[in-house]
């Protein structure tokens, strides 16, 4: 099965500045999608950025980008310029292709990383 | 463009009654439709997922049991609610592509 594990339950950074979130996941599957969910005081889950593990070069967003390490199993967000907006719970995920009967797909998440903005 | 909704928002209801949380996807068709939980101070956990009408897989043995009577249609049902269902219920999708996206989320506190 597949695990995620992100190690740091709160961060905290200061408006303007940068700050990187760590993620590492477990897995034996060659073929994968890894994401980065962003849960604000809302609780709606928003994707913020997605990286295909047959690609070399880092997802970019904006001001989001990912430093992805397909060998060290590693998956981390930096978030450059924060913003008191970014202030949010951050969920890393992994998904991988099931084929059970029919095409699908399902999500494994971290525990997540709650992300405090400071003015 | 695609959207999900679901419903209620927000939900009290007594140990022992029943549940019925439901979701609907806009402007799709044949969607993999996902029931997810969120418990206080966790991540998420799978319940149950479909990827067509009356086709439900269950990932966790539980209180609760799922049912996709038409195509855009996600429901999720208890006979009988206990305190260990309360948490955040999200209702997600995937069609085309490999991006799951979000409903709401709908609160459930059992009393």
């Amino acid at each position: 099965a597949q695990t995620v594990t992100q190690s740091q339950p709160e961060m905290s950074v200061q408006e303007a500045e940068t700050v990187t979130l760590s993620c590492t996941y477990d897995t034996s599957e060659s073929n994968y999608y890894l994401f980065w969910y962003k849960q604000p005081p809302s609780r709606q889950m928003i994707l913020v950025i997605r990286q295909e593990a047959y690609k070399q070069q880092n997802a970019t967003e904006n001001r989001f980008s990912v430093n992805f390490q397909k060998a060290a199993k590693s998956f981390s967000l930096k978030i450059s310029d924060s913003q008191l907006g970014d202030t949010a719970m951050y969920f890393c995920a992994f998904m991988k292709h099931v084929a059970s009967g029919g095409s699908n797909y399902k999500l494994t998440f971290g525990k997540g990383t709650l992300l405090t903005v400071n003015p | 463009s695609q959207t999900i909704h679901q419903w209620p928002a927000t939900l009290v209801q007594p140990v022992g009654s029943p549940l019925s949380l439901e979701c609907t996807v806009e402007g799709t068709s044949n969607p993999n439709l996902y029931w997810y939980r969120q418990a206080a101070g966790r991540g998420l956990q799978l319940l149950f997922y479909s990827v067509g009408i009356g086709q439900i897989s269950s990932e966790v043995p539980q209180n609760l049991s799922a049912s996709r009577p038409q195509d855009r249609q996600f429901i999720l049902s208890s006979k009988k609610l206990l305190l260990s269902d309360s948490g955040f219920y999200l209702c997600a999708w995937k069609w085309f592509g490999n991006t799951i996206y979000f409903g709401e989320g709908s609160w459930l506190t059992v009393v």
